[in-house]
């Protein structure tokens, strides 16, 4: 099945700054790549989503890239706010299967 | 209010005693799914359902059945319970498949001791 590793397991970062999650993926036929967050006691809710035929995608100060040759795709959040920490999840589905397979996640401070 | 709920959210329970996770879901969804998830590794899949009457292994399946009778429902069992099943279960549904947003429950915290 697919394997999604995703770095950094810990992120802090003052208010204001960007942070950058990174995944990688190993099954060329994934073509699904949506990201989670999860807020403490809660379940994970989307956030942004982007399929193999774009690059890139963008929504107000989140965005996901994908590099399909080289098999990763990152989240960028740009002006942070306190209620951006929670743990965040990237996930890859592979064209056809309906099993989605999740990175480990990333917890994510925001620092006032 | 679309949703989707969980019941009992927490359960303590011993080793080898039956039990029944409720999962339902108001928005007339196809598609429904069950994850666990660990510290260190993420959310794992646990079993899925395209449908009623259809239903297939995720990543995880070993422990655990599932039933899909009703489209809004779809309850997770744990016919023997061992204490490596403890973990933080989620049920979660979508439209038609995963090329659609995945719509999560609040999540139901088991403990076999």
């Amino acid at each position: 099945g697919e394997n999604v590793e995703q770095h950094p397991s810990t992120l802090s970062v003052q208010e204001g700054d960007s942070a950058v999650i990174k995944c990688t993926y190993s099954d060329s036929a994934s073509n699904y790549f949506p990201w989670y967050k999860q807020e403490l006691g809660k379940g994970p809710q989307l956030i942004i989503d982007i399929r193999s035929n774009v690059g890139e995608k963008k929504d107000q100060r989140i965005a996901v890239t994908l590099n399909k040759t080289a098999k990763h795709f990152s989240l960028h959040i740009t002006e942070t706010q306190p209620e951006d920490s929670a743990v965040y999840f990237c996930a890859a589905s592979i064209a056809g299967a309906n099993n989605l397979f999740f990175g480990t996640g990333t917890r994510l401070t925001v620092i006032p | 209010e679309a949703q989707v709920t969980q019941n009992p959210r927490y359960l303590i329970t011993v080793t080898g005693k039956k039990l029944t996770v409720t999962c339902s879901q108001n928005m007339n969804h196809e598609y429904m799914s069950w994850y666990r998830q660990d510290p260190g590794l993420g959310l794992r899949q646990i079993y899925y359902s395209m449908n009623v009457e259809v239903t297939d292994k995720g990543d995880v399946p070993e422990g655990y059945k599932v039933s899909r009778k009703e489209k809004r429902n779809f309850p997770l069992i744990l016919e023997s319970p061992s204490p490596n099943q403890t973990s933080l279960y989620f049920c979660a549904s979508s439209p038609t498949d995963l090329r659609y947003e995945q719509y999560f429950g609040p999540g139901t915290r088991l403990t076999v001791t």
